[in-house]
């Protein structure tokens, strides 16, 4: 069974870029959200994905936005990078009643 | 969702029985009890959850009191892998609903092992 894994590991990106982070489920999950974790603090809830819509959302403002693809796999797009946006930013799979599961993370750094 | 409360930090030797307590006083009743654990530089990774029965797996025990206004994760041989940043948290279970993804994470408890 394949875990959830994200991709890049880290990056680094200057203010006012756009940034894509890419994130595969693990196998069996259809539902996917992103969450963003500052440093020394707990995760943050972005948004989530199923059947490739979004169908919950955060205190984000949208130019935090995503994408789920047919094989479950899922985008997380943020436009116009501030500062406060560097932070590690998890991607989580979930299926019909099971837990949800975590990737370990992109570290953002933005400069 | 159920606010928790958690001690911020905690110390066990290793080899010893570990408690973690959580408070959840305004608990729902469909609401599950979930744990989860964060080690250095990697995501969240789920331990136990459950609903008002003791629960026992391959990581750790749950023990939830009769009201269920607080709970108890025990692992029960700490070992210097266990030193993590252990989280509890409390929402519904179940298909759909625009919160399903979701869990609010609070501060957590920094369990730290010793040798």
């Amino acid at each position: 069974e394949t875990g959830v894994t994200q991709s890049p590991t880290h990056l680094i990106k200057t203010r006012g870029q756009q940034v894509t982070l890419r994130c595969s489920s693990q196998s069996g999950h259809n539902t996917v959200s992103w969450y963003q974790q500052a440093l020394g603090q707990g995760p943050q809830f972005i948004f989530q994905y199923y059947r490739e819509e979004e169908n919950g959302r955060g205190n984000f403002p949208p130019r935090f936005s995503g994408l789920q693809f047919p094989n479950y796999s899922s985008e997380l797009n943020v436009n116009a990078l501030e500062l406060d946006d560097s932070a590690l930013y998890l991607c989580a799979s979930s299926s019909v009643a099971s837990p949800l599961h975590f990737g370990n993370g992109t570290r953002l750094t933005v400069t | 969702d159920a606010k928790t409360t958690q001690p911020p930090s905690m110390d066990c030797a290793e080899g010893r029985a570990a408690n973690l307590p959580c408070n959840h006083s305004t608990i729902s009743g469909n609401e599950y009890v979930y744990w989860y654990r964060q080690i250095h530089s990697q995501g969240p990774q789920y331990i136990i959850h459950g609903l008002k029965n003791n629960e026992t797996n391959e990581m750790a025990s749950l023990i939830i009191t009769e009201d269920r206004k607080s709970s108890t994760l025990i692992l029960p041989h700490a070992t210097l892998r266990d030193t993590a940043v252990y989280y509890c948290i409390v929402r519904v279970a179940g298909a759909g609903g625009t919160s399903y993804g979701k869990l609010t994470f609070g501060q957590g408890t920094i369990l730290t092992v010793h040798p």
